[in-house]
């Protein structure tokens, strides 16, 4: 059975601070998205990245940046989080064809 | 990048049909659609190849019409099963974007 996990389901961080979002996959997929989704928004591409150490800025990557060292584990960086980047964060992977979503990191900045 | 869906909310009762359009301001290559219920992750539907192409999931099909970059997701005699928030999504090479989402209510 195919999966996609996220180090938190929910998080509570102040403005400021630098927040990691962690994402795992276990299907040896070469490509990984992270999107944010906000209602009326639908889901809203940050980064996404093709292969280890590779990554390239999707629709909106201000704010954002992202690592990628081994090739199941994806992670999103809030360099200094803001109110504005409270959200859902879901992180997804695939390979030739449909996406697999994790269950999502349910952020608020306060 | 990001596709256009409408309408954005849509409310049915139960047996009832709808259709959910998605368009593009540049190709369109592949589509695919996507259901999530709330609180949970979005599920695969389907993928479209090619122009003209149709396909169909228990009466829930989908077309593709690859010069109008458009495509369409019919849902016939709608259950409650049915409700959720459901996204278009493309392909670009290794890019991949999901439409606005269209809100879907069944009722009974």
């Amino acid at each position: 059975d195919v999966k996609v996990t996220q180090s938190s389901r929910y998080l509570v961080k102040r403005t400021g601070e630098k927040v990691f979002l962690e994402c795992v996959q276990d299907m040896d997929h070469e490509n990984m998205f992270w999107y944010r989704q906000d209602p009326g928004l639908g889901l809203r591409l940050i980064y996404f990245s093709y292969d280890v150490k590779m990554k390239e800025k999707g629709d909106i990557p201000e704010g954002y940046s992202v690592s990628r060292e081994k090739k199941e584990r994806f992670s999103l960086i809030l360099e200094s989080a803001s109110t504005n980047q409270t959200s859902m964060y879901l992180c997804a992977s695939n390979q030739l064809g449909e996406q697999y979503f994790g269950p999502g990191t349910r952020l608020t900045v306060t | 990048q990001q596709p256009v869906q409408s309408p954005q909310a849509v409310i049915l009762r139960e047996g009832e049909d709808a259709v959910i359009n998605c368009s593009s301001s540049k190709a369109l290559y592949s589509v695919h659609w996507y259901r999530q219920k709330h609180g949970e992750a979005p599920v695969f539907l389907m993928i479209l190849l090619k122009g003209g192409e149709q396909k169909g999931h228990e009466k829930i099909s989908a077309s593709f019409n690859e010069k109008k970059q458009q495509s369409s997701l019919y849902l016939t005699a709608s259950q409650l099963s049915y409700s959720g928030t459901y996204f278009c999504g493309k392909g670009t090479g290794n890019q991949f974007y999901f439409g606005t989402g269209t809100s879907l209510t069944v009722i009974p």
